[in-house]
């Protein structure tokens, strides 16, 4: 089945480590999203990517990190420099950044401790 | 840069009519989104505008008014299950970007 796939769904690190998303699509979509979302808020854009081997940072990009080498993947590494790093992280994506609905995968919780 | 803004919650009952506004100020607009998210999960594809005008779909429908940056889901019938976060989304500029979320809450 074509679909988003997050991995982990839960996640745990200690602070002051580096931690990497993944999420993997096989719906051929050429753009790629990361959002982050804290309880009770709504989604914050922190980066995208038009196409392989692009991407563009969003509203909340400091201490994230991510690549695009393969159409397929865009993972987001939460880097020891982001201040408060836990928080609901989800991934989607469209066939491009213009006027096509983006499907979501199910999500990472990350909490660092 | 992007504004987009919604009420923060909203009530009402199993059977009614609730209208989720939303306003938006945007640098560049090619259409506008409604999702739905229940709690823990991932966000849904509801509706989408990109001219004027009312779209219907089923129980829900989505107005669109460019001109004034502004456009409401519309939910009939309400059905507790439509107790959710409903996410006004505005793409522009080659990215897609959200609105804080309105939390409905559905009663017997």
């Amino acid at each position: 089945d074509g679909g988003i796939t997050q991995s982990p769904k839960y996640l745990f690190r200690k602070e002051g480590q580096n931690v990497t998303l993944s999420c993997e699509q096989n719906l051929n979509h050429d753009a790629m999203y990361w959002y982050r979302q804290d309880p009770g808020q709504g989604l914050r854009l922190i980066y995208y990517s038009q196409i392989v081997n692009d991407f563009q940072k969003g509203d909340i990009a400091e201490g994230y990190s991510v690549s695009r080498e393969k159409k397929e993947s865009f993972p987001l590494t939460v880097t020891s420099a982001q201040k408060n790093p836990t928080a609901f992280y989800l991934c989607a994506s469209s066939i491009d950044t213009v006027n096509t609905e983006a499907f979501f995968g199910q999500g990472t919780r990350l909490t660092v401790v | 840069g992007q504004n987009i803004d919604q009420p923060t919650e909203m009530t009402a009952t199993e059977g009614a009519i609730v209208q989720i506004n939303c306003t938006y100020q945007t640098s560049g607009f090619n259409g506008l989104f409604w999702y739905q998210q229940h709690a823990g999960e991932a966000p849904t594809f509801l509706s989408y505008n990109v001219l004027d005008g009312l779209e219907e779909k089923g129980r829900f429908s989505s107005f669109l008014s460019r001109s004034k940056g502004y456009s409401y889901l519309l939910l009939k019938e309400l059905q507790m299950k439509d107790s959710a976060s409903y996410l006004c989304a505005v793409t522009g500029f080659q990215k897609l970007v959200f609105g804080t979320g309105t939390r409905l809450l559905v009663s017997p």
